[in-house]
Formats: structure tokens, C-alpha cells, sequence
């Protein structure tokens, strides 16, 4: 079982609807990134998150350390919002490394 | 703007060469780090490095090294490249906290 699990793999859209992608796992972390990459891009960092929430534009991320469990949303999703969002964890024990999710694909269509 | 620069966008190389990747980092980091991308696998850890001359490897560190002469400059050297090598390889600087976490633009290396 990987130790980043995301949901869901694929995600398609119509442009203006909200969207979430979810990431649960299963090691003590000291924080999670949220990160974004478009088609033959680089990655970009979106969001770290220790605790709480936080708000970026039409971004909000989550995370409930208790259940393990962090969200991202996207309120009134726009094409350009296409691409891979991927969760990834810092261990709280060790050097600084992160461990991926495998990402979840999202297309917004006009 | 905060920077980690590759020194090549698209590579391509013959089996069996020595091949080298760049990169460097202008926010006085201490830790760098090499990923690699390949689909349906996600991102995985090569080697990291948290101090200039330190390296530690990481979950598939076989048929590659790591050099870290300076504190700004990572290079990941595949000593003789092989298909199965080719891929997206992620270059990447944290603080030595894990903040500021910031990627390369990517290096897409064929081998043929």
C-alpha cells in the first residue's frame, strides 16, 4: 500500500464547477504539500500545510492531521486549471525528503 | 524571483554515455534533492544532498551518483545511461526544515 494515496486518478470538469481532490496517508508527517504541474511543466508549489487551512485565490487546501486526511478545492474551476495536482508529505522523522502521491489528472473543459 | 535552474530542458543520449545533469539553486538552501518522473510511478527519490560534500540516496539511487561541490550546485551523473533511464528528472531545494520547497523546470531525458 502506498504510503500517499490520492483520489480521485483522473478528474474531468466543466469549466465553473467545484472541485476537490482528495489525499489520505499513512506515515507521522510535519507537513503536506499540494503541488501543481502543467503539461510539460515544471512543478510549482501550491500550498504547505501544517495544520488548518488556507486560501490562495479560488484555492483552498485543508488537512485534519487527527484523520490523515487533506483536501484541495477549486471554486469555479476555469480551463486553465488543467493539470496534474499532487499531494506529498514531509515525514516528521528524518531528513527533509518528500513522498509523492501518484497525482490526479484534472481537465476542465469550457 | 527564487530560482532552481536546470541546465537542460530536453536531452538526448546514446546507451552507454556519461551523463550529466545540472542544477543550481539561488536561495542559499541546504538540502537539494533529485527526483525522477515516470508515469503511472509518480515521483521518486534518487539521491538528496543536506550539506555541500553529503549525499544520502534514496529509494532508486542504482546506476546513478551525485555530486555537491558547492552549496548552490547538485549535479546527478548517470555513469553509463541506459533505456530504462529514460524519464523526467526533477531537481528540487528545501530549507533544511523542509520550507521553501522549490523545483526545477525538469530535464526529459531520452536514451537510445
Amino acid at each position: 500500500k502506498n504510503e500517499v494515496e490520492q483520489s480521485p486518478q483522473n478528474l474531468t470538469a466543466q469549466e465553473g464547477e467545484f472541485i476537490t481532490i482528495n489525499c489520505s496517508y499513512s506515515v507521522g508527517i510535519s507537513a503536506l504539500h499540494w503541488l501543481q504541474q502543467h503539461p510539460g511543466g515544471g512543478i510549482v508549489s501550491l500550498f504547505m500545510l501544517s495544520s488548518g487551512k488556507k486560501k490562495h485565490g479560488r484555492l483552498i487546501a485543508t488537512i485534519n492531521i487527527q484523520e490523515k486526511h487533506s483536501s484541495l478545492h477549486i471554486t469555479a474551476s476555469h480551463p486553465r486549471d488543467s493539470a496534474v495536482y499532487i499531494c506529498a508529505v514531509l515525514r516528521n522523522s528524518g531528513y527533509s525528503t518528500l513522498t509523492f502521491g501518484k497525482g490526479t489528472m484534472l481537465l476542465v473543459s469550457p | 524571483d527564487v530560482k532552481v535552474t536546470q541546465s537542460s530542458r530536453y536531452l538526448v543520449k546514446r546507451t552507454g554515455e556519461k551523463v550529466f545533469l545540472e542544477c543550481v539553486q539561488d536561495m542559499d538552501h541546504e538540502n537539494m534533492f533529485w527526483y525522477r518522473q515516470d508515469p503511472g510511478l509518480g515521483l521518486r527519490l534518487i539521491y538528496f544532498s543536506y550539506d555541500v560534500k553529503m549525499k544520502e540516496k534514496g529509494d532508486i539511487p542504482e546506476g546513478y551518483s551525485v555530486s555537491r561541490e558547492k552549496k548552490e550546485r547538485f549535479s546527478l551523473i548517470l555513469e553509463s545511461a541506459s533505456t530504462n533511464q529514460t524519464s523526467m528528472y526533477l531537481c528540487a531545494s528545501s530549507f533544511v526544515s523542509g520550507d521553501g520547497y522549490t523545483f526545477g523546470s525538469g530535464t526529459r531525458l531520452t536514451v537510445v
